[in-house]
């Protein structure tokens, strides 16, 4: 089946080394986001390709970095994981187009020592 | 700029009973809106959406929402809850921006518990 994968599911890492986080897609999709979900909270949106055109959100720090080297795959690279950037992290796509619902992946859920 | 609230950080219900969950929307442009559930460890799976179209939308697992643009609302709604149904349920709205990738704002969640 077409779908959203992120590996791994769980990543431990240590405070201020640099983590990577993966999502591939089967679903040719233009459009991949990144979601910050910690603890009880709903997701919130870090950034997002367009193709290989990187968006940012305003608040996003610039802590979290991310690469897009292929349409099946984007990365979230963090460079120096804090404790509070302990969190589930997901990973989305969509087609491309205004209203169009978005595939998650299971998500990863880091968790730093 | 867009947001949601989801009143009841918590419901819960009787098997068998209804399932209301409140969603209210605030968006300065017409409004995309769509309700996920997730289950512990895993990600978001689409219920269903509002995308302009009938204004009453029927999802998956028995599901359906009402968009009321006069409320400002979009509730989700199951006539009889079943034990699977537990789960935290997210109503998200994005609104077109032009750029066609926009991103979903989600509300804070509402865990629903099933009581049997």
């Amino acid at each position: 089946d077409a779908m959203v994968i992120q590996n791994p599911r769980y990543q431990v890492t240590q405070f201020g080394k640099p983590v990577t986080l993966s999502c591939s897609q089967t679903l040719n999709h233009n459009v991949m986001y990144w979601y910050q979900q910690k603890s009880s909270q709903a997701p919130k949106l870090l950034f997002h390709y367009y193709d290989k055109d990187f968006n940012n959100e305003a608040d996003t720090p610039d802590n979290f970095q991310s690469r897009r080297p292929n349409t099946s795959f984007c990365f979230l690279d963090i460079r120096s994981p804090g404790l509070g950037d302990a969190a589930m992290y997901l990973c989305a796509t969509i087609p491309g187009g205004s209203g169009q619902p978005q595939h998650f992946g299971d998500g990863t859920r880091l968790s730093i020592l | 700029a867009q947001s949601v609230t989801q009143l009841g950080s918590h419901v819960s219900v009787s098997e068998g009973a209804l399932v209301l969950l409140r969603c209210n929307y605030s968006s300065s442009v017409p409004p995309y809106l769509f309700w996920y559930v997730q289950y512990p460890n895993q990600g978001l799976q689409l219920l269903l959406k509002y995308t302009s179209a009938a204004t009453l939308v029927k999802g998956i697992n028995g599901f359906e929402a009402e968009f009321k643009k006069s409320e400002t609302s979009f509730h989700l709604t199951k006539p009889s809850a079943h034990m699977s149904d537990a789960a935290e349920y997210f109503c998200a709205v994005s609104a077109y921006s032009g750029g066609g990738a926009d991103g979903l704002t989600f509300g804070k969640g509402t865990h629903l518990i099933i009581q049997p």
